[in-house]
């Protein structure tokens, strides 16, 4: 059971805006920024939005990030197909002596 | 620009210990603006943050509660690398293991992956 809460899948169609959400708590959301990664299979998570917000350089501004409260939010638009992933969530939660946390992540697939 | 190349076993017999190593090129292991994590992956637990290790003036060392009893890493400050070391294994620490660097924007990049099997 991951501690940040995501939909197991999400869909689109080619062109459409799709979002993903994130739900965690006051100890990590709630007080950190919060990072999203898109999984290809066979391969490494890849940074896709850093500091809730922000693009690493070569990540297509179609991708964008955003959090309110103790959830936060993925946003794709102009789905293309080579968009189909896995994508997770990851924060710092402040409990205990502090730890990453990260969603059980939202495989996408564009129809 | 940091990359970290892994290496270890693939298989592991179930009692024994699990030994990963992660050298890094591109900064220092010795940074003191740089944590060096572990991370696991598997169907049933997910993404799981297994530990770090980094250096502000002497060395710290964090683990996750679910593995603590049974985890070291170390860095090597001789060959700039850090390694994982995960004792007692059982079938459900089959996984497949990351290395990771953590700076201010988060955990970033991984390593490749190592997929361990614990099986007699």
């Amino acid at each position: 059971q991951s501690v940040l809460t995501q939909p197991p899948s999400a869909s689109g169609t080619p062109g459409q805006r799709v979002t993903i959400s994130c739900s965690g708590s006051s100890s990590n959301i709630g007080t950190n920024t919060v990072n999203w990664y898109q999984q290809l299979p066979g391969t490494a998570p890849k940074l896709l939005i850093y500091r809730t917000n922000q693009r690493p350089s070569g990540v297509p501004d179609r991708f964008s990030g955003s959090k309110s409260g103790t959830s936060a939010s993925l946003a794709i638009s102009g789905l293309q197909s080579d968009d189909e992933a896995d994508y997770y969530c990851a924060t710092w939660d402040e409990s205990l002596n502090g730890f990453w946390v990260f969603g059980g992540g939202t495989k996408l697939t564009v129809l | 620009q940091v990359q970290l190349q892994q290496s270890g076993p693939g298989l592991v017999k179930p009692s024994q210990t699990l030994s990963l190593t992660c050298a890094i090129s591109g900064d220092t292991i010795s940074s003191n603006s740089a944590a060096w994590n572990w991370i696991r992956q598997s169907p049933s637990r997910g993404l799981e943050w297994l530990g770090r290790t980094y250096y502000r003036s002497k060395w710290y060392r964090h683990y996750a509660l679910s593995v603590k009893s049974r985890i070291i890493i170390n860095p090597d400050t001789s060959k700039n690398q850090f390694t994982l070391q995960l004792n007692s294994v059982t079938p459900e620490d089959t996984a497949v293991y990351y290395c990771a660097s953590s700076y201010a924007n988060g955990l970033d990049p991984w390593g490749r992956g190592t997929l361990v099997t614990v099986s007699s």
